[in-house]
């Protein structure tokens, strides 16, 4: 099982870019989560999927960030125009939803650093 | 509603000693609690976790405590060793429906040599 595999690891980028982050989530799971991690805030939730569909996007902090889940094994975190303040740990997670599966796996992160 | 409350901040331990991380939720809907340990440069990673329905689970050297009066449940890492030096999040949330994960501010666990 190669586990949730995010990419870039690292990106730099200057403020005012598009930043494309991407996740392929274990096969076979269903519900596909992304994280951003900060000193300030901690882990927060920005959108959560079931089934390839957006179900709480309440997290997401502004209209530059989008999401996307065209098929099961592919998601999409874009923020456009990146600033600043972006600059975190994006990270994806993904479950199986099952009555007694509950463990959801993390990737590794997108560092992001906008400049 | 959907507060997560982790104390404390940071936790410096002897090799040996006992590691106690102490959490407290507000909304009674939640009704899975797990931790999760990351390591620097690492995602987060689930370590232990307990259902309302027990109020103790052990696994190893780690131990989860769990008081559903008081809405409190802390971890307890006994003969802490130096390679559990991590950030420990304590996280809650319901077994069906939402399930996404509400996270605690995290601790950042040291143990010395």
């Amino acid at each position: 099982d190669a586990g949730v595999i995010q990419s870039p690891r690292h990106e730099v980028t200057e403020m005012g870019q598009e930043v494309t982050l991407r996740c392929k989530p274990i096969s076979g799971h269903n519900s596909l989560f992304w994280y951003r991690q900060t000193m300030m805030r901690g882990l927060e939730l920005l959108i959560y999927f079931n089934n390839n569909v957006p179900i709480d996007d309440s997290g997401m902090p502004e209209d530059r960030f989008s999401a996307k889940m065209p098929n099961a094994s592919f998601s999409t975190l874009k923020i456009q125009p990146s600033e600043p303040r972006d600059s975190a740990v994006y990270f994806c997670a993904s479950i199986l939803r099952t009555g007694t599966g509950n463990t959801i796996y993390f990737g590794e992160g997108s560092w992001l650093t906008v400049v | 509603q959907q507060q997560v409350k982790q104390s404390p901040q940071s936790l410096i331990v002897q090799k040996g000693g006992i590691s106690i991380i102490n959490c407290a939720y507000e909304n009674t809907a939640f009704d899975y609690f797990p931790w999760y340990q990351q390591f620097p440069g690492k995602g987060p990673a689930l370590l232990i976790a307990i259902r309302p329905d027990v109020s103790e689970k052990k696994e190893g050297r780690f131990t989860i405590s769990f008081n559903k009066s008081a809405k409190q449940f802390s971890l307890h890492i006994m003969d802490s060793q130096p390679g559990d030096s991590a950030t420990y999040f304590c996280a809650a949330s319901t077994l069906t429906g939402r399930r996404a994960l509400t996270f605690g501010s995290g601790t950042r666990l040291q143990v010395q040599p």
